[in-house]
This record gives C-alpha cells, sequence and structure tokens, in this order.
C-alpha cells in the first residue's frame, strides 16, 4: 500500500545539537510534501511544504526540508534545537490523485529537547 | 478569530452509543476534512469533502459517516461507538492547491468509549 514512514518514532537531543528527521513516501508521480508540529496541547502548525522549485526548503523556526526525488525523501534538518523544539513532528503527502488537499501523514516522531 | 471551530473538546462515549462532532470553518474553504490522530499512527484520514454537497471515504472511514451540511460546516457522526473509536479528532480545512493547500486545524475533540 502507498504510505508515507518516518524512521525516527523518538528522538531525544539535547539544547544545541542538530536535528534530522526522516521521511519517505511510496507514491509515484509529483507529490507535494508538507511537515507539521504538534506542540503539547496544541493543534498542528505548518512548518515548511515543497511544491517545486529548489529541493532545499525553508521554513519557520529555523527548520529547512530536502526533497530528494529519486530517494522519495523528504527529511527534516534543524542546525542547532532548543528546549522550545520539543513537539511531535509529522511529515505528509499530498499524493499525486484528485483535486482536494487531502494529505496522508506519516506515524509522527516526538522530539525530546534536553536543556 | 477566523479559524475551525470543534465541539465538544472532550467526551466520553458507552460502547454503542452515538454522537456527532461538530465542525465549522469561517474561511470560506471547499475543502474540508476529519482525520483522527493515535499514539505511533500519526493522523489517519476518516472522510473528506471537496466542495458542499460532496464526501468521499478516506482511509479509516468503516464505523463513521459524516454530512456536509452546508460550506461551513462538517460533522462526523459515530453510529455505534466502538472502543476502537477511542482517538483524538482534528477537523480541517484547507484552501486549494493555487493557494498552497493551506491547512487550518480545529483544536480537537477527545473521544474516549469505554
Amino acid at each position: 500500500a502507498q504510505s508515507v514512514s518516518q524512521h525516527n518514532h523518538h528522538v531525544i537531543l539535547s539544547e544545541a545539537a542538530s536535528l534530522e528527521l526522516g521521511c519517505n513516501y511510496s507514491y509515484g508521480g509529483t507529490v507535494n510534501l508538507f511537515w507539521y508540529v504538534q506542540y503539547p496541547g496544541q493543534h498542528l502548525q505548518l512548518l515548511l511544504k515543497y511544491f517545486s522549485g529548489d529541493p532545499l526548503v525553508k521554513g519557520i523556526k529555523g527548520f529547512e526540508a530536502e526533497f530528494i526525488k529519486s530517494k522519495f525523501s523528504f527529511n527534516l534538518r534543524k542546525p542547532s534545537v532548543q528546549w522550545s523544539d520539543t513537539a511531535e513532528y509529522f511529515c505528509a503527502v499530498k499524493p499525486p490523485s484528485g483535486n482536494t488537499g487531502k494529505l496522508i501523514f506519516g506515524q509522527g516522531t516526538t522530539l525530546q529537547v534536553k536543556p | 478569530n477566523a479559524g475551525v471551530t470543534q465541539t465538544p473538546k472532550f467526551q466520553v462515549l458507552k460502547t454503542g452509543q452515538s454522537m456527532t462532532l461538530q465542525c465549522a470553518q469561517d474561511m470560506n474553504h471547499n475543502s474540508m476534512y476529519w482525520y483522527r490522530q493515535d499514539p505511533g499512527m500519526g493522523l489517519r484520514l476518516i472522510y473528506y469533502s471537496a466542495s458542499e454537497g460532496t464526501t468521499d471515504k478516506g482511509e479509516v472511514p468503516n464505523g463513521y459517516n459524516v454530512s456536509r451540511l452546508n460550506k461551513r460546516e462538517f460533522s462526523l457522526r459515530l453510529e455505534s461507538a466502538a472502543p476502537s473509536q477511542t482517538s483524538v479528532y482534528f477537523c480541517a480545512s484547507s484552501t486549494p492547491r493555487d493557494k498552497g493547500y493551506g491547512y487550518t486545524f480545529g483544536s480537537g475533540t477527545r473521544l474516549t468509549v469505554v
């Protein structure tokens, strides 16, 4: 079945460490890619998205992601994490078919940043 | 404030009871969605509605029904609740592709079925 996979389920880092969260998808054709963040007790917020053009996408709060078409990947990175980055992170894909914006989400990665 | 409003925020049901989760958006979006969020499984699409008067099944539609009452409102109904439906439910609406599929999520409904 077509899907979105996030490799890391739970990541623990110290402040100032670098972050990379993996995301792979199995859809062929043209996809749109998203990373969302959910802070404790809050609803999802958009970090960044890729539609076309430069495969290195910059988002809010110092996050960036790189689209590698040949690897079907869209990994999220941040050079130096802060305690306030503690949250759950979701990769999402808009599949090629259809005109609606329905998204397929990965399982999520819980990031815990230790002060 | 413009956004997506969900009610109720919390609900406890007994197995076999029915209930409707309400969702309304005031951003004039055509597309609306219902997702459920479970630990370790991310968000899974239950139903979506591309426009007023249309609804389609998502990844996990069994046990649910929806109604797109008008452009603003999109309700989710559990006819006979089961413990497997214990979850956090999010309603969302989005802009079309030419506006970047901008999603706005509601604050969620935490449902427990005992």
